[in-house]
Parts: C-alpha cells; sequence; structure tokens
C-alpha cells in the first residue's frame, strides 16, 4: 500500500485554467505538507497543516489554495495557472506538527506542465 | 535562520568505491538533520536522520551519515558504491520555528560501472 499518495502524477495544462491536486496519506498522520521543486530541483515548503488546520503558509500566491477535508487528505487548489508554476508538487506527512525529530514521507509528486 | 549547503553539484564515483556527499549546516539551537535521496521521476525517499546520541548514524540502502558539531557538518557515506545508487541526494533541516524541512539544493550523485 502507498503511504502518501498523489493524483495526478502529470497535469499538462492551459495558462489561465484551475487546477487541483489531491493527496491522501495512510499513514495516521496529523500532519501534512505540500512543497514545490522547480526546475533547478530546489525543494521549497508551501503550506502544511495539522489535523486540518493551517499551520505554514509561506509566501505563495494567492492563486495557490491548500484544502484539508480530513487529516488524511490535503488537496492543492491553483487557480489562473501562470507558466511560472511548472513544477514539481510533493505531498508530505509527519505524525505530528512540532516533533522536530519526526520523518516526513513524501509522495511521488506530481508534475505540473502550464503551457 | 536555519540553513544546509551542499557545496557539490555533483559527485562522481566508480562502482565499488566508497562515496561521500557533503552537507553542511547552520541553526540556532539542537540540529535535526536528514537525508533524502530522489530517484529519477520520483519522490523523496528518507535515508536516515541524526536527532541525538551517536555521531554515525546508519539508515537505508547501506548509507550512513557522520555527525560533526565542531564542523557543523552531516556528510552522507557508503563504504562501497552501486550503480544503483545514482540519484539525487538531498541534505535537510528541521526548521526549528515551524515545522518545514529546509532543504539544500541538491548532489547528483553518479556511480559508473
Amino acid at each position: 500500500d502507498t503511504a502518501v499518495s498523489q493524483t495526478p502524477k502529470y497535469l499538462v495544462t492551459q495558462m489561465g485554467n484551475d487546477k487541483s491536486i489531491k493527496c491522501e496519506q495512510n499513514l495516521g498522520h496529523d500532519t501534512m505538507y505540500w512543497y514545490k521543486q522547480d526546475s533547478k530541483k530546489f525543494l521549497k515548503i508551501m503550506f502544511s497543516y495539522n489535523n486540518k488546520e493551517l499551520i505554514i503558509n509561506e509566501t505563495v500566491p494567492n492563486r495557490f489554495s491548500p484544502k484539508s477535508p480530513d487529516k488524511a487528505h490535503l488537496n492543492l487548489h491553483i487557480n489562473s495557472l501562470e507558466l511560472g508554476d511548472s513544477a514539481v508538487y510533493f505531498c508530505a506527512s509527519s505524525l505530528t506538527t512540532w516533533g522536530l525529530q519526526e520523518t516526513q514521507y513524501f509522495g511521488p509528486g506530481t508534475r505540473l506542465l502550464v503551457l | 535562520a536555519q540553513s544546509v549547503a551542499q557545496p557539490e553539484d555533483q559527485v562522481n564515483v566508480a562502482e565499488g568505491n566508497p562515496l561521500t556527499v557533503k552537507c553542511t549546516y547552520s541553526v540556532s539551537g539542537n540540529p535535526y538533520l536528514f537525508w533524502y535521496v530522489q530517484y529519477p521521476n520520483r519522490g523523496l525517499q528518507f535515508l536516515l536522520k541524526y536527532i541525538t546520541g551517536d555521531n554515525l548514524v546508519k539508515g537505508s540502502y547501506g548509507f550512513e551519515a557522520e555527525f560533526n558539531k565542531s564542523q557543523t557538518s552531516f556528510h552522507l557515506k557508503k563504504p562501497s558504491a552501486l550503480v544503483s545508487d545514482s540519484a539525487l541526494y538531498f541534505c535537510a533541516v528541521r526548521d526549528q520555528a515551524g515545522t518545514a524541512l529546509i532543504f539544500g539544493k541538491g548532489t547528483t550523485l553518479s556511480v559508473s560501472s
């Protein structure tokens, strides 16, 4: 069973469209994250949620809106897609929010290409 | 602010030889350090972490990392490299002001047969 899963795996879309990426974890973790990996492979946190509550909201355009219907799911909705949004988006989860020693487990990534 | 640096963009090593992928860190307080590996078109896989205790941490796939507080380093090592170890390796530190991982820029490891 996949611990952290994301759908879709690939997403190709036109500028201006709205799209969503879904993430689910079956690890029983309380905290979930979205990271962005740019074309140079640089990874940066976007958001984190603890049991459906927003914890981290980095300097991300408000076109990006995370939604957590329950603690096992964290979706990412992107409005008015721009060329610069092309990247790989990784979902991750950890047992709790504040355990600094805890491991974060990552999903396979969603490769978004905006044309 | 916490940060990690991976000074090498690429490391090349012959199969069977030992490998080292370097990482240095800057933190206020105790460091919580992680290594992840990313194979082509795949997600990040956890290799190992340093929390406290022994300076030599053993992880998955025969990898280990040596924590050195005086040199603020956390280098990833393997005694004998395999071609299948070729991948992108990330060092990360836990952001003590929040919950996120702060990643280095990554080091591409290429193991030749």
